[in-house]
């Protein structure tokens, strides 16, 4: 399996700017995390899709962000308009999504290294 | 509130020389405790889970082991390749989600 695919890996933009980063889940997960990633905050979940539908979106740190899964391959994660804080390491991560299972191990993708200037 | 604490935050051992990564919780009810390895630029990626008090589980020359209170990642006879920085994290019963320490990160020097 290509595992958790998630693009740019690389992304520089400035102050205002609109910024998406896209991930793709592994084939046949039925659940999605978005997490964000700093020195000071370590791994902080944003939000969590489960059959494509948000289940949690608590950790979402303000209304500029937003995130979506149109379908069980693909979502999106967007801020609008994106302001120098959010500079951080964006990591999407995928488990099967069972339901009634006991736990389930996430599989994260490579990340996306968001810099705004 | 769940909790999750590693020590020591860095650990720098020479190669061969076999120490431990602790990983301390508190959380209402433990469904499972998770072991990751992250490199530099790159995600987490997964070592292994333990479910219960006294499990122990192995992968080459590391081993994990589980207590009520704590987790351990024992490494024996390091390389230079298992340099990385290692995260523990918890999901209790009550929660889906997983509970991250800030990790330890261990450099073993040849």
């Amino acid at each position: 399996d290509a595992g958790v695919i998630q693009s740019p890996r690389h992304e520089v933009t400035e102050m205002g700017q609109e910024v998406t980063l896209r991930c793709k889940p592994i084939s046949g997960h039925n659940s999605l995390f978005w997490y964000r990633q700093t020195m000071m905050r370590g791994l902080e979940l944003l939000i969590y899709f489960n059959n494509n539908v948000p289940i949690d979106d608590s950790g979402m740190p303000e209304d500029r962000f937003s995130a979506k899964m149109p379908n069980a391959s693909f979502s999106t994660l967007k801020i609008q308009p994106s302001e120098p804080r959010d500079s951080a390491v964006y990591f999407c991560a995928s488990s099967l999504g069972l339901a009634g299972a006991l736990q389930e191990t996430q599989y994260f993708g490579p990340g996306t290294r968001l810099l705004v200037l | 509130e769940d909790q999750v604490t590693q020590s020591p935050e860095a650990l720098r051992l020479q190669e061969g020389e076999s120490s431990s990564l602790n990983c301390s919780y508190t959380v209402s009810g433990l469904r499972g405790l998770f072991w990751y390895r992250q490199d530099p630029g790159k995600g987490p990626e997964f070592l292994f889970t333990l479910y219960s008090a006294g499990e122990e589980k192995e992968k080459e020359r590391l081993k994990a082991t589980l207590t009520k209170k704590e987790s351990f990642l024992h490494i024996t006879a390091p390389k230079p390749e298992d340099s990385a920085t290692y995260l523990c994290a918890v999901q209790g019963l009550s929660n889906y989600q997983l509970i991250w320490g800030a990790g330890t990160k261990l450099i073993i020097k040849p």
